[in-house]
C-alpha cells in the first residue's frame, strides 16, 4: 500500500517569511496529492491539492509542487501570518480507487509575530 | 468547498454508556462517508468506511462492535461507540467525498467530536 512520510514534523518561522513542507510518497499509482490544514480542536480543511497531471499549482499565497519521477510533493507558504499556524497534512492516494487517502503524519507550523 | 457537519462536537460519558456521533453532507449527497480516529499530536487514523445501504467496512484492529456505523441515507452516517470505556477517549472526525458535477471527488472534513469518557 501507499506510505507517505511528511517533514519536518515541527517548523517555526517569523512572520512574513515562507514556510516549506515536504511530503514523498511510495505508491507511483498515486495521483491525487491534497494539503489540509487543521487548527486545534478543529477538523482538516482542505487548503490546496495538486494532481499528477501538473507539476505546480498555486493560490493566493500558499502553492503546491509535484515531482512524479521523485515522487514528492511540497508545501509552500509565503509572507506567512500567524494565522497560519496550525498542523498541516499532506495525503496521497489514487483518485480512481475508492480507498481512502493516505496521509502524512503532520507538520506544526507555527508563525512567530 | 463542501460542507461535512458532525454533531456533537464535544461529549463527556461516564464508562459503559454508548454515545452516538452524527456525520452530515449538507451541500452534496454522500454514498461513502469515512470515520478516522485521532490521538493527540497525531496522524488521522482511518477507522471505516460507511457505506450507503449496506455494511461498514472496518479497518484491521478495529472493533466492528465496539464501534457500530450506520449510513441509512445520503447525507447522514453515524457512529455509536458502545460501552465506552476511558481508553475510548479520542477525537473522532468523519469525513465525505464531493462526487458533484464538476467537482473530482475532494475529501472534505466534519469538525469533528471530542469524546471523553469517565
Amino acid at each position: 500500500g501507499e506510505n507517505v512520510e511528511q517533514h519536518p514534523s515541527t517548523l517555526s518561522v517569523q512572520e512574513g517569511d515562507s514556510a516549506v513542507i515536504k511530503c514523498t510518497y511510495s505508491d507511483s499509482a498515486s495521483n491525487y496529492f491534497p494539503w489540509y490544514k487543521q487548527e486545534l480542536g478543529k477538523g482538516p480543511q482542505l487548503i490546496i491539492d495538486i494532481r499528477s497531471n501538473v507539476g505546480e499549482k498555486k493560490d493566493q499565497r500558499i502553492a503546491v509542487t509535484l515531482n512524479k519521477t521523485a515522487k514528492h510533493f511540497s508545501l509552500h507558504i509565503t509572507e506567512t501570518q500567524p494565522e497560519d499556524s496550525a498542523v498541516y497534512f499532506c495525503a496521497a492516494s489514487f483518485s480512481g480507487s475508492a480507498r481512502q487517502l493516505t496521509f502524512g503524519s503532520g507538520t506544526q507550523l507555527t508563525v512567530l509575530p | 468547498g463542501a460542507v461535512v457537519s458532525q454533531h456533537p462536537s464535544w461529549v463527556i460519558c461516564k464508562s459503559g454508556t454508548s454515545v452516538k456521533i452524527e456525520c452530515r453532507s449538507l451541500d452534496f449527497q454522500a454514498t461513502t462517508m469515512f470515520w478516522y480516529r485521532q490521538f493527540p499530536k497525531q496522524s488521522l487514523m482511518l477507522m471505516a468506511t460507511s457505506n450507503e445501504g449496506s455494511k461498514a467496512t472496518y479497518e484491521q484492529g478495529v472493533e466492528k462492535d465496539k464501534f457500530l456505523i450506520n449510513h441509512a441515507s445520503l447525507t447522514l452516517s453515524t457512529l455509536t461507540v458502545t460501552s465506552a470505556h476511558p481508553e475510548d477517549s479520542s477525537f473522532y472526525i468523519c469525513s465525505a467525498r464531493d462526487f458533484r458535477q464538476g467537482r473530482t471527488g475532494e475529501l472534505f472534513f466534519g469538525e469533528g467530536s471530542r469524546l471523553t469518557v469517565l
